[in-house]
């Protein structure tokens, strides 16, 4: 699975959109770009996943740039709730079989009142 | 609809003692994965379970070892602990024939070693 590479903090003033950047450069063409977030003491939580196309959800939206070397996972309107580490990764998408997740050590996203 | 469940949320052992983390996975979910998360560090995969069979491993030492029961709850156990065995240890399940490859992961156990 290719390396993620984030900047270890952000900070975002609430009601702001948070845009959270992650390079993967050496991704394959048949790996899936997964964003997991971390609230403090809390298991990782799913976010979003996408290959190639920009994907949006309840949650957040990701945009995927054309040659897939990096992406920007986006929070369109912070909320204090959504301080968290945020982890990039890149994995092939073989559905339960091998589906083990490489973290790094992601962004920590701080949320300003 | 309960998530995954992890027991006991937080344990003390001593050096060279044993212990076993136990975790249900989320209703439908027939895969289990098992993550080390030390302090100020991503979650490190230790092993993943499916039909009650190991099958796949992280780097970790033999003193890591799992099983996972027909109702596909799983345990994790460590022996002769080290201090650097203290960690967050979490469960994550997920269902083998998903299109989405979505792990769910449950709160942890958080094991100090001293």
């Amino acid at each position: 699975d290719a390396k993620t590479t984030q900047p270890p903090s952000m900070d975002c003033a609430e009601g702001r959109a948070a845009n959270l950047p992650c390079n993967h450069s050496t991704i394959s063409g048949n790996e899936y770009v997964y964003w997991y977030r971390q609230i403090h003491s809390q298991g990782p939580q799913y976010i979003i996943h996408g290959l190639k196309n920009n994907e949006t959800n309840e949650m957040a939206s990701l945009i995927i740039t054309e040659d897939r070397k990096s992406s920007t996972l986006i929070l369109p309107h912070a909320t204090l709730r959504d301080t968290a580490v945020y982890y990039c990764i890149v994995r092939g998408n073989y559905g339960g079989a091998t589906n083990k997740l490489i973290f790094g050590t992601g962004t920590l996203l701080a949320v300003q009142p | 609809d309960a998530g995954v469940t992890q027991s006991p949320t937080h344990l003390i052992k001593t050096r060279g003692q044993q212990v076993t983390l136990r975790c249900s996975p989320k209703s439908g979910h027939d895969t289990v994965s098992w993550y080390q998360q030390a302090l100020g560090q991503g979650p490190q995969f230790i092993f993943q379970y499916y039909e009650e069979e190991e099958r796949q491993r992280g780097n970790f030492p033999d003193r890591f070892s799992g099983h996972q029961f027909p109702n596909y709850s799983s345990e994790l156990n460590v022996n002769a602990l080290l201090l650097g065995d203290s960690a967050l240890y979490l469960c994550a399940s997920s269902r083998l024939r998903a299109s989405t490859g979505e792990l769910f992961f449950g709160e942890g156990s958080r094991l100090t070693v001293l």
